[in-house]
């Protein structure tokens, strides 16, 4: 089992530009989160999903959008970068009703 | 909306002694978990402990261990005979029972625990 897995671990983005995180787990999980920390802080949820197809927004959506086609599978869009968007961002899955388990994270800079 | 928070940003313990960190959360759920997550400088989170609300007995594992106090809406996390490895920020969390956890965690600000040798 890999568990959650998140690529890129890095990325460095200039304002204005798009990118895909990705984020894959291998536990069958039915949820799957995506959070934001940024520095000094504790996490951030932005988006987060029951089941294929399905998805809601989280505390702090804006900017970013997700999509779920697979119980795999759980990407996290963004568009029009801003340097507001510069934090570490993390992907988690669960079974309904038990403990989330989380990637390794993203640190994203967006310039 | 459900709050947590942590009050010390950073604390202080030498090596083989007890620290406890705290934590309060406002809420008007009567049903949920809490948690407490330790992530070391590689960023990964980990999960230390978690309690769930209608459970009067504070959990343990090994050396770690919490003290609920669900009217005061306070849970503290004391960790005993402290190693190196357990330098960390700690993050407290909070998350709803209805609905299994669909909606996610609520996250305090963190403690920043410091390990002397």
């Amino acid at each position: 089992n890999a568990g959650v897995t998140q690529t890129p671990k890095f990325r460095i983005l200039k304002i204005g530009q798009s990118m895909t995180l990705q984020c894959a787990q291998d536990m069958n999980h039915n949820y799957m989160y995506w959070y934001r920390q940024d520095p000094g802080m504790g996490l951030k949820l932005i988006y987060y999903s029951v089941g294929a197809g399905i998805t809601d927004k989280g505390e702090v959506p804006n900017g970013y959008n997700v999509s779920r086609s697979t119980t795999e599978d759980f990407p996290l869009r963004l568009e029009l970068a801003a340097p507001s968007q510069t934090s570490v961002y993390f992907c988690a899955s669960s079974q309904a009703g038990e403990t989330q388990f989380f990637g390794p994270g993203t640190r994203l800079t967006v310039l | 909306a459900q709050t947590v928070t942590q009050s010390q940003p950073e604390m202080s313990v030498q090596e083989a002694e007890t620290v406890t960190l705290s934590c309060t959360y406002d809420t008007s759920e009567s049903d949920y978990y809490l948690f407490w997550y330790k992530q070391p400088p590689s960023r990964q989170m980990i999960l230390v402990i978690r309690q769930e609300a209608y459970k009067q007995q504070n959990a343990t594992e090994n050396r770690f261990s919490v003290n609920f106090q669900k009217a005061a809406k306070s849970f503290s996390l004391k960790i005993s005979d402290s190693q190196l490895g357990d330098a960390a920020m700690y993050f407290c969390a909070y998350r709803k029972f209805e609905g299994g956890g669909a909606d996610g965690l609520t996250f305090g600000k963190g403690t920043h625990l410091i390990i002397q040798p």
